[in-house]
């Protein structure tokens, strides 16, 4: 089975400073991975995915993420932190098999400082 | 505008009442998923369909129960059997395919009083 882990539950970072949101999984195969974004009491957007190709991924809003496999890292980053990035952010990884399914991490709660 | 609804926003229930959570797509998608969202835990899977009339239980099924009788409509029973239903209900939809993402709507808050 997958897992997702997510380092740090918080993450505080001043307005203009890198934003790092950590992210290991655990996969047999393969994975595909991917970084949601969620404001407060909506629903998930897709930030960006990572299936095959290129191992730097481009998202939206500035954010990227590079997978690792040698390390089973997809961390996430941003140079320069907004004030608009303050939210809740997930990574999720594709199980193996035929069902398709997402296993999400515990999620990681960014708060932007002025 | 393609997209998934879920209605109602705000939901109220009374202890030992069934409820329901609508979950609409007009993304022609064959998947649809409901989800769970509890702090700190993440999203947890309640149930899963990948086609009509078919569906699997996921890693948090007891209490709940669904339908998916259209492609369009799955939607979500949470049961007096569910012991602690308060949370935040997330419904998505995909291709059905492993590389492609899930469309996520905006959410059912149900509140059990």
């Amino acid at each position: 089975a997958q897992s997702v882990t997510q380092l740090g539950s918080h993450v505080s970072v001043s307005e203009g400073a890198l934003v790092l949101l950590r992210c290991n999984y655990s996969s047999s195969v393969p994975p595909y991975l991917f970084w949601y974004v969620q404001y407060p009491n909506q629903g998930l957007q897709l930030l960006l995915k990572y299936t095959t190709g290129a191992t730097l991924v481009k998202g939206i809003n500035g954010f990227e993420a590079e997978f690792k496999k040698s390390e089973t890292s997809f961390h996430l980053t941003k140079p320069s932190a907004h004030m608009s990035d303050a939210a809740e952010y997930f990574c999720a990884v594709s199980e193996a098999g035929r069902d398709y399914k997402l296993s999400f991490g515990a999620g990681t709660t960014v708060t932007v400082r002025a | 505008d393609g997209g998934i609804t879920q209605s109602p926003k705000y939901l109220f229930r009374k202890e030992g009442q069934n409820v329901t959570l609508s979950c609409e797509q007009n993304l022609n998608h064959d998947a649809m998923y409901w989800y769970r969202q509890d702090p700190g835990q993440g999203l947890r899977l309640i149930y899963y369909s990948q086609i009509v009339n078919d569906f699997q239980k996921g890693d948090i099924a007891e209490g709940y129960s669904v339908s998916r009788e259209k492609k369009e409509s799955f939607p979500l029973t949470v049961t007096s059997a569910q012991k602690n239903p308060t949370a935040f209900y997330l419904c998505a939809s995909s291709l059905g395919d492993r590389h492609n993402e899930q469309f996520f709507g905006p959410g059912t808050r149900l509140t059990v009083l």
